[in-house]
């Protein structure tokens, strides 16, 4: 059982909007802003889409945020591409000894 | 560019060990955060070791004792030994870049280790 709770699939049509929820607790996600959020086309390396929360490496479209409530971060993709078509894993610093903790991920479907 | 390449991965028996490799191009393994990530068939991602640039090394409770990160620096190579294997360490095995707030910005492809008699 993951650390993190992410629903296990979305789906949208293309030009939508999704957004994926990563729910941890108060010693995670509602603790610290180092949420992450990756990408994963299986069989490749993954991807960094956010990172401390809201950040955009180089390279990333601006179609993707991240966004936090509470104990839940949340990855929102707009104007949802084919290319979007994959798995997305959050993941929560919680601390020096034990690491991170990632979630279980979510396959997105683009109709 | 960028690069790792995770290598050492194949079948291997309960109770066995193996050793992965992880080498890297276009930055130094020794000045920076390592990390070895696996994948379980069907399953989400797991942080498994941490290996800080001071050379301080963090696990895992699902390995400690039976899992060693290290590092050779001339070589600019990481490592993962993995011994007395158990049929649940069966997984995809990456290695990451990790930045001091927790995120990692580059990884390998994964190598796979498949624990079974």
């Amino acid at each position: 059982q993951s650390a993190l709770t992410q629903p296990r699939s979305v789906s949208g049509s293309p030009g939508q909007s999704v957004t994926i929820s990563c729910t941890g607790t108060s010693s995670d996600v509602g603790r610290y802003n180092y949420v992450s959020w990756y990408q994963h086309h299986p069989g490749k390396a993954p991807r960094l889409m956010i990172y401390d929360l809201t950040e955009r490496p180089s390279g990333v479209p601006d179609r993707f945020s991240g966004s936090k409530s509470g104990n839940t971060a949340s990855l929102t993709i707009s104007g949802l591409q084919a290319e979007d078509e994959a798995d997305y894993y959050c993941c929560s610093y919680v601390s020096q000894y034990t690491g991170v903790a990632f979630g279980g991920g979510t396959k997105l479907t683009v109709l | 560019e960028m690069q790792l390449v995770e290598t050492g991965g194949g079948l291997i028996q309960p109770g066995g060990s193996l050793r992965l490799s992880c080498a890297a191009s276009g930055f130094s393994v020794s000045t920076n955060y390592m990390t070895w990530v696996r994948q379980a068939p069907g399953k989400g991602l797991q942080w498994v070791s941490f290996l800080y640039s001071g050379g301080a090394t963090y696990y895992a409770d699902s390995v400690k004792g039976r899992f060693t990160i290290s590092r050779d620096d001339s070589k600019n190579i990481l490592y993962l030994q993995m011994n007395n294997l158990r049929v649940e360490d069966t997984a995809l095995y990456f290695c990451a870049r990790e930045q001091p707030s927790a995120y990692f910005d580059y990884w390998g492809q994964g190598a796979l280790v498949t624990v079974s008699a």
